[in-house]
C-alpha cells in the first residue's frame, strides 16, 4: 500500500517570504499522481497543485511550485512571495494512475503541514 | 460555476443511531467519492462511485454503506453510530473515466455523535 509522509507538522514563514513545505511517499506503481491541497479554516479542500509523474517536468500554479524527485519519492510545494491568504493545513496526496476501466482511485493524504504566515 | 453539494451541513445524531449524508455532484460529473476527516486528522477515503458503480473502496466500515443512483448523486449511510464517526465528511466528484481530471471536494458534512 502507497504511504504519504510530511514531516512538518508546523511551518511559519514572514510574508513576502519563500516557503517549503516537504513531503516523502512510497508507491511500487510507476504511473501515479502527486497533489497538494490546501485547508483553510473553513475546512473548505482546494486543490493547489497537480503532479503526473510521468512528466519529468515540475508543475507550476503562479506563486506555487513544485520539486518532483521521482527516484527519490519526493515531493515538495514552494510558495513564494508568501500572502496572508495562504495560511492553511497543506495535504500532500497520492493516488495511482488507473490504466483502464471507469472511475479514479481514491486519494492517500499526508498527516498535513500547517503553515503560519507572520506578518 | 455549479460546485459539489453536501447536505445537510450539520448533523448531530446520538449513539447507535443511523445518518445519511447527501452528495449532488457537479453537473456531467459521474464519479463521487467519500472521505472522513477526523479531527486533527488527514482525510481517509472512504468509497467511490462511477458510473453508479462501486470503484474503489477504501477504509469504510461495515455499518456504512453507500450508492450512486441514476442523477448521479450519492448517499452515504451510516448506521450504529459511535462516538468515533463524529468528524467531517466530505464528498468530491470528478468527470468520467479520464484519470487526468481533479477531484472538485464539497464543503462538507460535519456529524457530531452525541
Amino acid at each position: 500500500a502507497q504511504t504519504v509522509t510530511q514531516s512538518q507538522p508546523e511551518m511559519s514563514v514572514q510574508e513576502a517570504e519563500t516557503v517549503t513545505l516537504s513531503c516523502t511517499y512510497d508507491t511500487s506503481e510507476s504511473d501515479y499522481y502527486l497533489f497538494w491541497y490546501k485547508q483553510p479554516p473553513s475546512r473548505q479542500m482546494i486543490l493547489v497543485i497537480r503532479q503526473e509523474a510521468y512528466k519529468q517536468q515540475n508543475a507550476t500554479e503562479n506563486r506555487f511550485s513544485v520539486n518532483f524527485q521521482k527516484a527519490a519519492k519526493s515531493f515538495s510545494l514552494k510558495i513564494s512571495d508568501s500572502q496572508l491568504g495562504d495560511a492553511a493545513m497543506y495535504f500532500c496526496a497520492y493516488r495511482r494512475y488507473m490504466y483502464s476501466g471507469g472511475g479514479a482511485d481514491g486519494l492517500t493524504f499526508g498527516k498535513g503541514t500547517h503553515l503560519i504566515i507572520q506578518p | 460555476a455549479a460546485g459539489v453539494i453536501q447536505s445537510p451541513r450539520h448533523l448531530i445524531k446520538e449513539k447507535r443511531e443511523t445518518a445519511t449524508l447527501k452528495c449532488y455532484p457537479i453537473p456531467r460529473h459521474d464519479t463521487v467519492y467519500w472521505y472522513q476527516q477526523g479531527p486533527g486528522q488527514d482525510p481517509q477515503f472512504l468509497i467511490s462511485f462511477y458510473e453508479k458503480m462501486q470503484s474503489d473502496k477504501g477504509s469504510i466500515p461495515d455499518r456504512f454503506s453507500a450508492q450512486q443512483f441514476s442523477d448521479y448523486h450519492s448517499e452515504l449511510n451510516m448506521s450504529s453510530l459511535e462516538l468515533g464517526d463524529s468528524a467531517l465528511y466530505f464528498c468530491a466528484s470528478s468527470l468520467g473515466a479520464r484519470d487526468k481530471t481533479e477531484a472538485f471536494f464539497g464543503q462538507g458534512t460535519r456529524l457530531t455523535v452525541v
